[in-house]
């Protein structure tokens, strides 16, 4: 079965910052890779995705992320972050072995960006 | 467009009762799934429903169950309810393509408290 890890839980960052979250998935088989967002008492909403291409997907909010098969890696990055970044950040996949639309997200990633 | 709606938002119960969750996707979409979030383990699929049929599950027992209606509204039954369901249950729906390349689009979720 597949698995996403996301290594930073917490990450507090200074307004203007740079942003990389790191985010590695381990399945053998073809991946679609998800970075999902979730402002304090919003929904949960799509920040960027990547299926096939181009393997630098750019998403909404200046939000980049890069696809690195050999690494099994989706980092998202930004390269200035605002206080209305803060959030928590979840990497997703979808995989080739399921008919469906089965979601299996890392752990999450809280950033805190100060003002 | 209105988007994936929840209902109710907040819950308390009791162990060993039972409670049914009711979600409706966005007009057209006819995939829903349901995922349950909590602070220890995260976000985890439950199941998917497409055409009214159960087209991925997770790994949850049995005591976890849904249908889908001919309108696309789902609804997500719990039974014998324990402490440990106590979490945030979150929906999302999507138009259902095979191949897991959409995106899903989540509501707010229901808040369950079981005391």
């Amino acid at each position: 079965a597949q698995s996403v890890s996301q290594h930073n839980h917490h990450v507090i960052l200074s307004e203007a910052a740079s942003l990389e979250l790191g985010c590695n998935y381990s399945y053998g088989g073809t991946v679609n890779l998800f970075w999902y967002v979730q402002y304090p008492g919003q929904h949960l909403q799509l920040l960027l995705k990547y299926f096939s291409g181009d393997p630098l997907v750019k998403g909404i909010k200046g939000f980049e992320a890069e696809f690195i098969k050999s690494k099994f890696s989706f980092n998202l990055r930004k390269p200035s972050v605002q206080w209305s970044d803060t959030a928590e950040y979840f990497c997703a996949v979808t995989t080739d072995n399921n008919a469906g639309n089965m979601l299996t997200f890392g752990g999450g990633t809280r950033l805190m960006v100060k003002p | 467009k209105a988007g994936v709606t929840q209902t109710p938002r907040y819950l308390i119960k009791t162990r060993g009762q039972q409670v049914t969750l009711s979600c409706s996707p966005i007009s057209g979409h006819r995939s829903v799934s349901w995922y349950q979030q909590t602070p220890g383990q995260g976000l985890q699929f439950l199941f998917e429903y497409f055409s009214e049929t159960q087209r991925n599950k997770g790994n949850f027992p049995g005591r976890f169950s849904g249908r889908q209606f001919s309108n696309s509204r789902s609804e997500m039954n719990v039974s014998t309810l324990e402490l440990g369901d106590s979490a945030l249950y979150l929906c999302a729906s999507s138009r259902g393509l095979a191949g897991g390349k959409e995106t899903q689009y989540f509501g707010p979720g229901t808040r369950l408290l079981v005391l």
